[in-house]
């Protein structure tokens, strides 16, 4: 069965700087999505940004970009110019076919 | 659009008493999910369906049954609650268009203790 990690339960940047957060998983498949979303206190789950396992160039949606190393099942999660706003829960996902596992999350404080 | 709602958004629960928490969706998604949450945890999958009258199974489905006689509703049944049950509870969609073939939109979550 896959397996995500979140190493990091928790981590602050001070606000307009830059954050990284960790995620490794294990799985033997070749083929398969990966997934940053964000939770925020009103506990609505929303996707931030998602890499095909097939694409080798790393995906960006403005301030949010991953390094995605698949050799070392390694999808971290670069946030920049941080804003108040980012203070929320955010879970590292993996996804094949219908199974979708979760890590436990990292906290992330954004401090003005 | 709606989107994906789910009732009720709260509920508390004597052990051993059943309810169903209902889940619609009104994106015409051939998918469905249900997760749930416990504290401090990421989400794990109860159950899903890939369409209307097909189910299966997640990673925890025991003490739990689904049921997918529409495209719109997949209500979760919960038999005989128990404390360890106790947890927030996602609903989720996601449709077959192929730019966002695998984001799924997820409800607002329903909150359930059991005592």
């Amino acid at each position: 069965a896959q397996t995500v990690t979140q190493s990091q339960p928790e981590m602050s940047v001070q606000e307009a700087e830059t954050v990284t957060l960790s995620c490794t998983y294990d799985t033997s498949e070749s083929n398969y999505y990966l997934f940053w979303y964000k939770q925020p206190p009103s506990r609505q789950m929303i996707l931030v940004i998602r890499q095909e396992a097939y694409k080798q160039q790393n995906a960006t949606e403005n301030r949010f970009s991953v390094n995605f190393q698949k050799a070392a099942k390694s999808f971290s999660l670069k946030i920049s110019d941080s804003q108040l706003g980012d203070t929320a829960m955010y879970f590292c996902a993996f996804m094949r076919f219908n199974d979708m596992r979760f890590g436990a999350g990292t906290r992330l404080t954004v401090k003005p | 659009n709606a989107g994906v709602t789910q009732t009720p958004k709260f509920r508390i629960l004597k052990i051993g008493q059943s309810m169903t928490l209902q889940c619609t969706q009104d994106m015409n998604h051939n998918y469905m999910y249900w997760y749930r949450q416990d504290p401090g945890m990421g989400l794990k999958l109860i159950y899903y369906s890939v369409g209307a009258g097909i189910t299966d199974k997640g990673e925890v489905p025991n003490g739990y049954n689904v049921s997918r006689s529409t495209t719109e509703d997949f209500p979760l049944r919960l038999e005989l609650a128990a404390p360890s049950q106790t947890s927030v509870y996602f609903c989720a969609s996601r449709g077959l268009d192929p730019i966002q073939v695998y984001e799924q939109y997820f409800g607002p979550g329903t909150r359930l203790t059991v005592t």
